[in-house]
């Protein structure tokens, strides 16, 4: 089974443009997640969609980020325009049951940000 | 509100030494606690989980967790430390009230094992 893949690994980009991240789930899992980790702070929530609903976005920080998850499969996060606050790494994480209590949530990797 | 602390930045312990790394927790009702693991330029993977049943719970790598409601905490143990283990650790929170479903995490601790 794959696990849950993002992409890129690494974006630079200077402030004021535009980066757009990918994620891409376990298949079949309904639920995906998107938190990010500024440098040496707490691993935060940014948002969770359910399929193709977005479930819970009260961490999404200002109305510079826009998440899509168009045909509930894959997602991605678009940042514009790039301020250097952004910077940090940003995980996705899928999971099946929501509900059900207890079902571990599967990170990527994550993309590492950096505006400059 | 629903948190997790993590008091220690760094843990340093020599292999073959036992390794603690301590979480403590503030959430309304009955808590589901986890720990992942976060080895370098890697994702976070999922280590152990408490939902409820007995307060210790073993994990993946020989790890396991002691659940402690008198003292609200969810302390990461081993018995043995390898320098393998050395990562950065992540104590989580599931935060399950109505309208929202996500972890809360700590800050993480960096386990350092000496050889």
């Amino acid at each position: 089974e794959a696990g849950v893949t993002q992409f890129p690994s690494h974006s630079v980009i200077e402030k004021g443009q535009t980066v757009t991240l990918r994620c891409d789930p376990i298949s079949g899992h309904d639920n995906l997640y998107w938190y990010r980790r500024v440098m040496g702070k707490e691993i935060k929530f940014l948002l969770h969609f359910v399929k193709e609903s977005k479930q819970d976005e009260s961490g999404m920080p200002n109305n510079r980020f826009l998440a899509e998850r168009t045909g509930g499969t894959y997602s991605t996060l678009k940042v514009q325009p790039a301020e250097l606050e952004d910077s940090g790494v940003y995980f996705c994480a899928s999971s099946q049951d929501v509900w059900q209590g207890g079902s571990p949530l599967h990170f990527g990797n994550g993309t590492r940000l950096t505006v400059t | 509100a629903q948190s997790v602390a993590q008091p220690e930045d760094q843990v340093n312990v020599a292999e073959g030494n036992p390794l603690t790394v301590k979480c403590t927790y503030s959430v309304s009702g009955n808590p589901y606690l986890f720990w992942y693991v976060q080895y370098p330029n890697r994702g976070l993977q999922f280590l152990l989980k408490y939902i409820t049943g007995d307060n210790l719970v073993k994990g993946s790598y020989g790890f396991e967790a002691e659940f402690n409601k008198s003292q609200t905490s969810f302390h990461l143990k081993k018995p043995s430390a390898l320098v393998s283990d050395s990562a950065l650790y992540f104590c989580a929170v599931r935060d399950r009230r109505r309208g929202t479903d996500k972890l809360i995490f700590g800050t993480g601790t960096r386990l350092q094992v000496f050889p």
